[in-house]
């Protein structure tokens, strides 16, 4: 089957740095989406990356690594609004986005 | 404000209630989707719309009944649903119907089903 994980929740202080780690089985890959998605709103798009390495984007950034089925999104100088529920999905073979749970963000002051 | 608009955006019904969802994108997409989201589980695609056509039913019960009556609007007519229904209903649009596009989504619709 396939199947992606992800943490459930995570908490971290404001001004600091935390990595939220994705970890994938699927069949093939075509690419993987994060979005943010704060309580009681849409999911927003964050990235996609389809290569290996990294891509910064302001304060966050996402790295992949298709050998490892492994992606992390890394959100650096942490803002009360960053939190939200993260949420990693990815492109299968046959162009079907296949979605994580979501990992719920709790920024502490 | 994403340029997709859901309404209403909290509904509270019955068993034997009949309602309807609305979605509404301003993006010219070709693609629509409606997803269920429940607590601490995976988005869950219910239906696919690309250029008005019906493309994809992910075995979800005769009781959600998608319209899609041009590429700007999507319904999800309710009837008979069940408590377990209870969830976050989330419309979505992409450009085309390939998953690797992105996907703008509204605001959501919050079903609860007593």
């Amino acid at each position: 089957g396939q199947n992606i994980d992800q943490p459930t929740e995570m908490t971290a202080t404001e001004g600091a740095i935390v990595q939220i780690n994705c970890t994938y089985q699927t069949s093939g890959f075509n690419g993987l989406f994060w979005y943010q998605q704060h309580a009681g709103e849409a999911p927003t798009f964050l990235s996609y990356n389809v290569l290996d390495g990294l891509e910064e984007k302001g304060r966050f950034s996402s790295f992949l690594s298709r050998s490892k089925g492994y992606s992390y999104l890394l959100l650096k100088e942490l803002q009360m609004k960053d939190s939200a529920s993260y949420l990693c999905a990815v492109v299968d073979s046959n162009y079907q986005l296949i979605w994580g749970a979501g990992t719920k963000l709790i920024i502490k002051p | 404000e994403t340029g997709v608009t859901q309404t209403p955006r909290h509904l509270v019904m019955g068993m034997t209630n009949k309602k309807s969802l609305k979605c509404e994108q301003h993006l010219g997409h070709n693609a629509m989707y409606w997803y269920k989201q429940s607590a601490k589980k995976p988005l869950e695609l219910m239906f696919v719309y690309s250029l008005e056509e019906r493309v994809e039913n992910n075995s979800v019960p005769s009781r959600f009944s998608p319209e899609c009556p041009n590429s700007s609007h999507l319904f999800l007519h309710l009837h008979t649903l069940q408590p377990e229904d209870s969830a976050l209903y989330l419309c979505a649009s992409s450009q085309d119907r390939t998953g690797a596009e992105t996907q703008y989504f509204g605001p959501g619709t919050r079903l609860l089903v007593l």
